[in-house]
């Protein structure tokens, strides 16, 4: 059955560079990996989604090995705003749907 | 901007009881979907449907079924709620002229039910 791992929880300090990292070891040739950004009281938000190796856009970076048994979520230059749960999510379709959330890190900003 | 408003933020009902989610969407979006949240699981699918009438299950269907008669709106039923189905219930909706599960999502704010 497919999953997808996250840490639980990172801390960090204003204008720091933000890596978390997602584990998919059971990633199908058809599945993309997409990451949402939740606020307590929200839903989950898009932030960026790729397929392989690098795709940047104005919030972040979404880096994909070449086997894509991982990705990892870049934000840059953090602020005390960024702090919020970040979801990975593998999604695709073989025999049937798959949409496969992780259980989130929840990144806290300090000043 | 892409708007899904769930029918209610707060819902407390009765062990027994049948139970309606509503969620709309404004953006004419094929596909919608519902999902439960539980802290340390993430989000789960529970239903999603990609065009009207037309649904499937996702991880978690036991317990729910879903109603899709018009594109806007995809109702989540609890047939005889249980405290199990205590939870945060997240609707999402998504643009797809080809079914592809990987399009952006968007999602309401919620509905946090409390079935005692």
């Amino acid at each position: 059955l497919a999953k997808t791992t996250q840490p639980i929880s990172m801390d960090s300090y204003e204008g720091q560079e933000v890596n978390i990292t997602c584990s998919h070891n059971n990633i199908a040739t058809n599945d993309y990996i997409t990451w949402y950004q939740q606020f307590p009281s929200q839903g989950p938000r898009f932030i960026i989604q790729g397929y392989k190796t690098k795709v940047t856009n104005e919030v972040a970076s979404l880096f994909i090995p070449a086997d894509r048994k991982s990705s990892t979520l870049s934000l840059p230059r953090v602020s005390l705003s960024d702090t919020a749960v970040y979801y990975c999510l593998v999604a695709g379709r073989d025999s049937s749907y798959k949409l496969i959330f992780g259980s989130g890190t929840r990144l806290l900003v300090r000043p | 901007d892409v708007k899904v408003t769930q029918s209610s933020r707060y819902l407390v009902k009765r062990t027994g009881e049948k139970v309606f989610l509503e969620c709309v969407q404004d953006m004419d979006h094929e596909n919608m979907f519902w999902y439960r949240q539980d802290p340390g699981l993430g989000l789960r699918l529970i239903y999603f449907s990609y065009d009207v009438k037309m649904k499937e299950k996702g991880d978690i269907p036991e317990g729910y079924s879903v109603s899709r008669e018009k594109k806007e709106r995809f109702s989540l039923i609890l047939e005889s709620a249980s405290t199990n189905q205590t939870s945060m219930y997240l609707c999402a909706s998504s643009f797809a002229r080809l079914i592809r599960p990987n399009n952006e999502q968007f999602f309401g704010p919620g509905t946090r039910l409390t079935v005692l």
